[in-house]
């Protein structure tokens, strides 16, 4: 079994500040894991994955995530934040089992103050 | 390039009606899924199709039901609506051609169910 646990429900930051999404993952496999973002009325875009390659990942709109096997860990980090950046962030790990093999995280609302 | 298209956007229905929400894809795909949004619980998997004529159950398929007849649509349908279905459906699609292909989503259908 497999399951994903975002550690914030809310994160607010100052644009122009660095902004942390916090992910933790469990898995009996080598897991592949994603972040998507969804902005208000729209569906969810992929950000970036990890598939067992670098174990730091880069992203559309700046943002990277790092791989840490040894923490059970995928946060998102982005070093400066703009206002655009508001928006609910899903963390997903993947078996690799096949089309049903995804689990999300509940998400994270990040709010962008002025 | 339409990607994931959802129809309708809104809805609301009355207890014990029944409807169909259409989703059409035009990139070829041959995996696509039924998702639902609650809030704060992340998104869980309805039904999904590796390919046509070809549906499997996800994680919470009660009260509703799927076809796939073609490669392109993917329609869900509810019947005796129930408070309990009040939520975001989202339909997705990948290519599994791709390692660990991402999800491509459409833009939501948002039900109310009274």
């Amino acid at each position: 079994a497999q399951s994903v646990t975002q550690l914030d429900s809310h994160v607010s930051v100052s644009e122009g500040t660095p902004v942390l999404l916090r992910c933790n993952y469990s898995s009996s496999y080598s897991p592949s894991l994603f972040w998507y973002v969804q902005h208000p009325n729209k569906g969810l875009q992929l950000l970036l994955k990890y598939t067992s390659a670098a174990t730091l990942v880069k992203g559309i709109n700046g943002f990277e995530a790092e791989f840490k096997k040894s923490e059970t860990s995928f946060h998102l980090t982005k070093p400066s934040a703009h206002m655009s950046d508001a928006a609910e962030y899903f963390c997903v790990v993947s078996d690799g089992g096949g089309a049903d093999g995804l689990t999300f995280g509940k998400g994270t609302h990040l709010i962008i103050q002025p | 390039n339409a990607g994931v298209t959802q129809t309708p956007k809104f809805r609301i229905l009355k207890i014990g009606q029944s409807m169909t929400l259409q989703c059409t894809q035009d990139m070829n795909h041959n995996y696509m899924y039924w998702y639902r949004q609650d809030p704060g619980m992340g998104l869980k998997l309805i039904y999904y199709s590796v390919g046509a004529g070809i549906t499997d159950k996800g994680e919470v398929p009660n009260g509703y039901n799927v076809s796939r007849s073609t490669t392109e649509d993917f329609p869900l349908r509810l019947e005796l609506a129930a408070p309990s279905q009040t939520s975001v459906y989202f339909c997705a699609s990948s290519n599994p051609g791709q390692f660990y292909s991402p999800l491509h989503f459409g833009n939501g259908t948002r039900l109310t169910v009274t």
